[in-house]
């Protein structure tokens, strides 16, 4: 069966530049979900989109922003980046209505910032 | 906000013994979820718990859900090599449009020695 998919899993970037994160959710489901975990950290919500509007917000600082697409697909934008935005990217995605043991998770975005 | 504490931090068992772990929070959760998570991948569901005092098991898995809503237990029995990994216990906050926020627990790293 699908997953969801994320990309790219690793990314390298010097602090003060711009990454962008994609996540291509499981087929039919129509939430998207973005969370962080830093090393050794349990994962943060950051923020979560439902038909292409933003259903709740989390600890996402105002250097990230996101968006989901009309194809369901998310990206999330991090500009200015810092040494503390080393992470792992988690995106996940559910079919709202169904509950919570419905939202699956990819296998994440690793970013290193140097 | 929120936090989920998980206790113990790390544990480091031999190969078929049982392991329980527990997760307490200050706030009420309508739903308990509890996932694991490999290194370098996204966390996998293992069970979820929605009623209050419900007791739940999964092969070798047990989970309970606390009646006062605030806290849960995972146990796991005979536990194998496979079983390493961290442990994460997660509730459930309904958002905007009916999506689903976790709030993950501080995690229960688990080591497993043949």
């Amino acid at each position: 069966a699908a997953g969801v998919i994320q990309s790219p899993r690793h990314l390298i970037k010097e602090k003060r530049e711009t990454a962008t994160l994609k996540c291509y959710p499981i087929p039919r489901h129509d939430t998207v979900y973005w969370y962080q975990q830093g090393p050794g950290q349990d994962p943060q919500f950051l923020i979560s989109f439902y038909e292409k509007m933003q259903s709740d917000k989390g600890s996402i600082p105002d250097r990230f922003s996101a968006q989901q697409f009309s194809d369901y697909h998310s990206e999330l934008n991090m500009s200015s980046l810092e040494l503390g935005d080393s992470a792992l990217y988690f995106c996940a995605s559910s079919l709202t209505g169904t509950g919570a043991d419905t939202i699956y998770f990819g296998e994440g975005s690793w970013l290193t910032v140097v | 906000g929120q936090q989920l504490n998980q206790s113990p931090q790390s544990m480091f068992i031999q190969e078929g013994e049982d392991v329980s772990m527990n997760c307490t929070s200050s706030s009420i959760f309508n739903t308990w979820l509890w996932y694991k998570q490999d290194p370098g991948e996204g966390p996998v569901l293992l069970i979820a718990l929605y009623k209050a005092g419900e007791l739940t098991s999964n092969g070798r898995l047990t989970a309970q859900f606390g009646i006062t809503r605030k806290d849960s237990f995972l146990n796991i029995s005979a536990s194998i090599p496979s079983d390493v990994g961290i442990y994460f216990c997660a509730g459930q906050l309904r958002g905007s449009y009916n999506t689903d926020k976790l709030i993950f627990g501080t995690g229960t790293r688990l080591q497993v020695f043949p």
